[in-house]
């Protein structure tokens, strides 16, 4: 069935670092990639999406990269904050229905 | 412009018992997608509505059931509960099944 598998499960980095994500898909006929942000107690927020036409897409300090051939798509931020703490979750979906990685808990350490 | 509110935002439940979960959805939109967010997981689609039908739905029993109203307002009613129905319980709007999709902030469902 649907599948989407996310990596890291934890990822911790120093303030101003990087951090990378990396989600694969099964269905190949998914067209939309959105990334959430989950702080603790509140529901996912969007950060960024990414439609399957589209290779890149950068926000600021954020980007998305897709790569359709191999079903990877993989979420950058750039000189990390610690309120970029927070757990983040990648997504696939066709015709409105998100499949949802297991999600990534990110720790920025000032 | 109000965003996606749920109500309520916490809520224990006695195994057997039934419960409604409430969403209104973001202005000018007119779907709303479930979810179920077991700790520690991402979140599990349960179903979609758009303007008023149900529009897809996921592996989730038939005592998962939902309405959409006219002003695109939704419920969410799980029947004889059970403890496994513990979970966050995530409502998303959208214009539409193919745009962007905002989530509330959730209803935490206890089933003791």
């Amino acid at each position: 069935g649907e599948n989407v598998e996310q990596h890291p499960s934890t990822l911790s980095v120093q303030e101003g670092d990087s951090a990378v994500i990396k989600c694969t898909y099964s269905d190949s006929a998914s067209n939309y990639f959105p990334w959430y942000k989950q702080e603790l107690g509140k529901g996912p927020q969007l950060i960024i999406d990414i439609r399957s036409n589209v290779g890149e897409k950068k926000d600021q300090r954020i980007a998305v990269t897709l790569n359709k051939t191999a079903k990877h798509f993989s979420l950058h931020i750039t000189e990390t904050q610690p309120e970029d703490s927070a757990v983040y979750f990648c997504a696939a979906s066709r015709g409105g229905k998100l499949i949802f990685g297991q999600g990534t808990e990110l720790s920025v350490k000032p | 412009e109000t965003g996606v509110t749920q109500s309520p935002t916490h809520l224990i439940k006695t195994r057997g018992q039934q419960v409604t979960l409430r969403c209104s959805s973001q202005s000018g939109h007119n779907t709303v997608s479930w979810y179920q967010q077991a700790l520690g997981q991402g979140p599990q689609f349960i179903f979609q509505y758009y303007r008023e039908e149900e529009n897809g739905r996921g592996n989730f029993p038939p005592r998962f059931s939902g309405l959409q109203f006219p002003n695109y307002s939704s419920e969410l009613n799980v029947n004889a509960l059970e403890l496994d129905d513990s979970a966050l319980y995530l409502c998303a709007s959208s214009l539409g099944e193919k745009t962007e999709a905002f989530f509330g902030q959730g209803t935490r469902l206890t089933v003791v």
